[in-house]
Formats: structure tokens, sequence, C-alpha cells
């Protein structure tokens, strides 16, 4: 059972444009979702996390919009870079849980 | 400060060999994660542990399957009698405190079993 559905698969995007990744999710225990960026041959990486009681966070060029009601969050790269162009994973955890449930993983090509 | 440790980065086993693999945390971290990435797949978790315990193996397969963190040393994924679906990309996490937010990944073991 996919705790965590992230769609979509594979996303290309134009340098310097937006890319929208999506995440929903079952469990209203869930109160930690964070965003992982994973380069081919690395572990993932941290990029930006959030928690329910904001419905946005921004760091530079990467925002997380989180919609409580609708049990969805999304990551938006803004002025997207070739070297944006990795695989990111959603994720989510709740108070008291071991550990992190990931979506399936989105793979972003962005191009000149 | 080196991040997490994980080696050997490659691994090639026959079926029916054995596969350690080994994970060294951050310095001062005490807590580690294991999590197996099968292909085109998110990552799944297997099992927590804290020096010298396991606290939560609910996602480890009940074969075959073991792992340790021992008082001195790396934690130890260690899969007995290996099979094909076996192969993945096993990823080592840890974190000072229990806290999941703050897992450090390492850059994972790529198991391929012939």
């Amino acid at each position: 059972q996919q705790q965590v559905k992230q769609s979509p698969q594979s996303l290309i995007v134009q340098k310097g444009g937006i890319s929208i990744i999506n995440c929903a999710y079952e469990n209203t225990a869930f109160d930690y979702f964070p965003w992982y960026q994973q380069f081919p041959g690395k572990g993932p990486a941290l990029l930006i996390a959030i928690r329910p009681d904001v419905s946005e966070k921004k760091e530079g060029r990467f925002t997380i919009s989180f919609n409580k009601s609708a049990k969805q969050f999304s990551l938006h790269i803004m002025d997207s870079q070739p070297g944006d162009s990795a695989t990111y994973f959603c994720a989510a955890s709740g108070a008291g849980a071991n550990n992190l449930f990931f979506g399936t993983g989105t793979r972003l090509t962005v191009i000149p | 400060n080196a991040g997490v440790m994980q080696n050997p980065r490659h691994l090639v086993r026959r079926r029916g060999q054995e596969a350690r693999l080994r994970c060294s945390p951050m310095k001062g971290h005490s807590h580690v994660y294991w999590y197996r990435q099968l292909p085109e797949e998110g990552l799944k978790f297997m099992v927590y542990l804290q020096k010298e315990n396991i606290i939560d193996e609910s996602g480890m397969p009940k074969e075959r399957f073991s792992a340790e963190f021992p008082k001195e040393g790396p934690s130890i994924l260690r899969i007995q009698q290996v099979v094909r679906g076996d192969s993945a990309a096993y990823f080592c996490a840890s974190s000072p405190g229990r806290a999941v937010g703050e897992q450090f990944f390492g850059p994972g073991t790529r198991l391929t079993v012939l």
C-alpha cells in the first residue's frame, strides 16, 4: 500500500520555466512533509520541508504548497535550471513515527 | 564533518550468497535507519536502530534479512541466501536524535544479484 502518491513520474521543463510536482496522502496523522532531491548515484538530500500549520513555505526558488483539507502538497521550482535535473521524492511522517514514507519519485529534466 | 558513509558502493553476489552492507553514521549520530529502493520506486523503510538496539524492524522481510548496530563499529545490514529480487539500492540514514526530519542519507549500496 503506497502511503504517499506522487505525480508525474517524469517531467520535462524548459530552462526558466516552473516545475510542479504533486503528492497526496491518506494518513491524517502525518504532520511532516519533506521533499528530497536525488542525483544519479547519490543518496537523497533534504531540499525543503513543511508542517501542516502553514500552507506555504519558500526557500529560494523552491516552494512547498500544502492543502490540509485535500491532503495534498506540491513542490514548485521557479526559474528551473539544467542543474535542477534530478529525481525528486516527496515524503511524509507522523508524530512518533520512526521512518519516512516516500513517494515513487519524479524524474525532472530541465532542457536548456 | 564527513557525511554518512556506506560501503561497498557496489556489490555483486550470486544467488545463494550472503551480502553484508555497512553504514557509518555521521559523527555524533547514534540513530541509524535502513531503506531499500527498488528500480523506479521510492525508498521503503526497513529498520531503525540505536546503538546495540533494534527499535523498529517493521519493514524488514521476515526471513534472510538482519541488521545490527554494535557498540563499536558500523551498522551492518546482512542478507543471507540472496535472490534476484534483492537487487536494489540500499540506503542508510543517520540522525542525532529520533526526529525523522533530521535524517541524513548516505550514498547507498547498489546490490546486484546474478
